[in-house]
């Protein structure tokens, strides 16, 4: 059980560029979210989907977007990367209604926009 | 103000000390409260989950919850250096989803 694998690792774009943080899961996990976070700020939430082919907008979602076509995976799009976008990146997984709730986290994908 | 509010420290103690963490909030509509652990470069792990008010105990590690002030700890109990880790407070109105987490606690345990 790899749990939740985020790619990449570490990224440096510059401002316009766009792409893609990779996100999956080998937990069957229904839910999954995409977090960022920056130093003082605690976690904030971008992105969630409840089940393949439905995503919904969290806190934060300015300039990216998601799908969510298999259950198993989730990417985060970034469109026209700007500073403000430097971030750790987490994706998470949960098995949503009827049990504690708990957030199965990836490592993080730590982007820097320049 | 924000809904969850966490004074991020860092909180430097000796081994062996009893830490407190703290947390405080304004939606009085929360009522899951979590704690999650976070190592440098890691991603965050849960640690205590309480519903509603009350305490829970497991090993060196205590939550307490206190819905009339809105404030919720987590006690360490004998601190040792591979408690060193940054600490958040998380809770939820709904069943474990939607999260708000606080700005996280550093906590550093000196050897």
């Amino acid at each position: 059980n790899a749990g939740v694998t985020q790619t990449p690792k570490f990224r440096i774009l510059k401002i316009g560029q766009s792409m893609t943080l990779q996100c999956t899961q080998d937990m069957n996990h229904n839910y999954m979210y995409w977090y960022r976070q920056d130093p003082g700020m605690g976690l904030k939430l971008i992105y969630y989907s409840v089940g393949a082919g439905i995503t919904d907008k969290g806190e934060v979602p300015n300039g990216y977007n998601v799908s969510r076509s298999t259950t198993e995976d989730f990417p985060l799009r970034l469109e026209l990367a700007a500073p403000s976008q430097t971030s750790v990146y987490f994706c998470a997984s949960s098995y949503g209604q009827g049990d504690t709730g708990e957030l199965f986290f990836g490592e993080g994908s730590r982007l820097t926009v320049l | 103000q924000k809904e969850v509010e966490q004074d991020p420290g860092p909180l430097s103690v000796p081994e062996g000390a009893i830490v407190s963490l703290n947390c405080t909030y304004s939606n009085s509509a929360f009522q899951y409260f979590m704690w999650y652990r976070q190592y440098s470069r890691k991603g965050p792990e849960l640690l205590m989950y309480t519903y509603s008010s009350g305490n829970k105990e497991d090993g060196r590690f205590t939550a307490q919850v206190d819905k009339s002030s809105k404030y919720i700890s987590l006690f360490i109990r004998d601190s040792q250096p591979s408690d060193s880790a940054t600490y958040l407070c998380a809770m939820s109105a709904e069943y474990g989803n939607k999260l708000v987490f606080g700005a996280g606690t550093i906590l550093r345990v000196k050897s």
